[in-house]
C-alpha cells in the first residue's frame, strides 16, 4: 500500500513568488494535515481537513497560505505570495481513526526554501 | 497548553551500547504521548505510543519508552545501538480528548542520534 506521497520534494523560489505543494494521503484516509518545520524549529501544526472540509486552520501562519483538499483526496497547500521566513519541511499526514488513538502517517515533506 | 522538552539535541553512542533520549513534557491533563523517528530522506515514522494503558511501552526495532507521571518523562531507551538507528528521534504529545484541538500534535524540537561503529 503506498504511503503518504508528497510534491516537488524541493523547491526553491525568490521572495515574491508563489509556490504550490501537494500531498497524496494513503486512500481511505478522511483526515488529512499539514505540519512545517521552519529551521532551528519545532514541527509545528498548520491544518487539519476532515474529507474536504478544514477541521482546524488554527495553525495557519497569516493569509498568503491557502490550502484546499478538493473531493477529499489529495490537498493543495499555496504559499502566495513567498517571504523568506515560509522556508522549511512541509509535513502532510493522514490518518484513517479519529480520536487520540488515531495514528498518523507521514510523508517525506517537502522542503521550500526562499531567497 | 502543552509543551515538549527534548533535553539533548544530539547524542552519541557506539555500537552495541545502550541509547537513552531524554523528553519531559508539561500538559495540564494526562496526554497521549508518541516517539517518532525520521531516517535521512524518509517521513516521520512512529516508533511507539502511549494512550494510558500500560506505562511501559514497547515500540518497533527494541525500542521502549516509560511514562513517568511524578517526574512528567517519556524516555526513550534502547539495549544496543544498531547503526541503522542513525537518525532524528522527536517526543510528541496528543490531546487525550476528542474534538478540537485534538489533532494537534506538539513536537520537541529533536534529538539527532549518532550510532558509531
Amino acid at each position: 500500500e503506498a504511503g503518504v506521497t508528497q510534491f516537488p520534494s524541493h523547491s526553491v523560489i525568490e521572495k515574491g513568488q508563489t509556490v504550490t505543494l501537494r500531498c497524496d494521503p494513503i486512500s481511505g484516509h478522511d483526515n488529512l494535515y499539514w505540519y512545517r518545520r521552519v529551521m532551528g524549529k519545532e514541527i509545528k501544526f498548520l491544518l487539519h481537513f476532515v474529507k474536504e472540509s478544514k477541521q482546524d486552520e488554527s495553525g495557519m501562519p497569516n493569509n498568503r497560505f491557502l490550502a484546499e483538499r478538493t473531493g477529499g483526496t489529495y490537498s493543495t497547500l499555496k504559499v502566495q505570495p513567498a517571504e523568506l521566513e515560509d522556508s522549511g519541511v512541509y509535513f502532510c499526514a493522514s490518518s484513517q481513526r479519529q480520536g487520540a488513538t488515531g495514528e498518523l502517517f507521514f510523508g517525506e515533506g517537502s522542503r521550500l526554501t526562499v531567497l | 497548553a502543552q509543551s515538549v522538552t527534548q533535553l539533548d539535541s544530539h547524542v552519541s553512542v557506539s555500537e552495541g551500547t545502550p541509547v537513552l533520549l531524554r523528553c519531559n513534557y508539561s500538559s495540564s491533563y494526562s496526554p497521549s504521548l508518541f516517539w517518532y523517528v525520521q531516517h535521512p530522506n524518509k517521513g516521520l515514522q512512529l516508533l511507539l505510543k502511549y494512550t494510558s494503558a500500560a506505562t511501559l511501552v514497547k515500540g518497533i526495532n527494541g525500542f521502549e519508552a516509560e511514562f513517568k507521571k511524578s517526574e512528567t518523562s517519556f524516555h526513550l531507551t534502547k539495549p544496543s545501538a544498531h547503526m541503522s538507528d542513525a537518525a532524528e528521534y522527536f517526543c510528541v504529545v496528543r490531546p487525550p480528548y476528542s474534538g478540537a484541538g485534538s489533532y494537534q500534535l506538539t513536537f520537541g524540537k529533536g534529538t539527532k542520534l549518532s550510532v558509531i561503529p
